[in-house]
């Protein structure tokens, strides 16, 4: 099946710090999207992108599909505390099908 | 927006026991539901897909007779852990697309499963 590597696998910023991350893949994907985590709970959908060379916005996150199909990248600008958190891509060929990356875990100190 | 909740929130079984996850759907009908996994510290790996009124489709690698999934409803999915053991224990998750959806999964808060 399809592989998502995703990295970096975790983060140390101080508050006010860019942060970036991202997701390559051996095979292309439809759908590349960007879920938040929080200890305990479900993924939470940040940035959705369906169409390739696709650049999202939502609030401070920023996330492109590549030209290729076969990667993502998600930024996030001005880190706040609340960021902290897992941050995962995933990528989607058809309807049913989701893989996702190992995550990137997020630490903003104030 | 959509709400997908999943009850119950954590359990703690012993060996040999069966449990049961209800997904639910709070706000919308959704023809599918997944079911993910997530050990400590690690991704989210699809288990089964649910399609309401018909029978699951299986991941590779995951027994369909120890993991039961029952999709009767557009708003109700269950996974049922028969004979449950600590190897077992794991973050359950499961998602649910909403019918007229394309692509966006709505997850539930999880499960948290131990088995003594």
């Amino acid at each position: 099946g399809q592989q998502l590597n995703q990295s970096p696998q975790s983060m140390f910023i101080q508050e006010g710090e860019d942060v970036s991350m991202n997701c390559t893949s051996s095979s292309i994907f439809n759908t590349w999207l960007w879920y938040k985590q929080d200890p305990g709970e479900g993924p939470v959908l940040l940035i959705a992108l369906y169409k390739a060379g696709e650049l999202t916005s939502n609030g401070r996150l920023t996330a492109q599909f590549g030209i290729t199909r076969k990667d993502s990248f998600l930024n996030i600008s001005a880190s706040i505390p609340s960021d902290v958190g897992i941050y995962f891509c995933a990528g989607q060929l058809g309807n049913n099908d989701m893989r996702f990356g190992a995550g990137t875990r997020l630490t903003v100190k104030p | 927006g959509a709400v997908v909740s999943q009850h119950p929130s954590w359990v703690i079984c012993k060996s040999g026991t069966s449990v049961k996850i209800e997904c639910r759907s709070l706000d919308f009908q959704a023809t599918t539901m997944f079911w993910y996994r997530q050990f400590p510290k690690q991704s989210l790996m699809l288990m089964a897909t649910s399609n309401e009124g018909s029978k699951a489709t299986y991941e590779q690698g995951v027994e369909k007779d120890k993991f039961l999934i029952n999709h009767a409803s557009l708003t109700l999915s269950t996974l049922t852990v028969t004979s449950a053991h600590p190897e077992d224990s794991s973050f359950y998750i499961c998602s649910a697309r909403e019918t007229s959806s394309y692509n966006e999964q709505f997850f539930g808060p999880g499960t948290r499963l131990t088995v003594l």
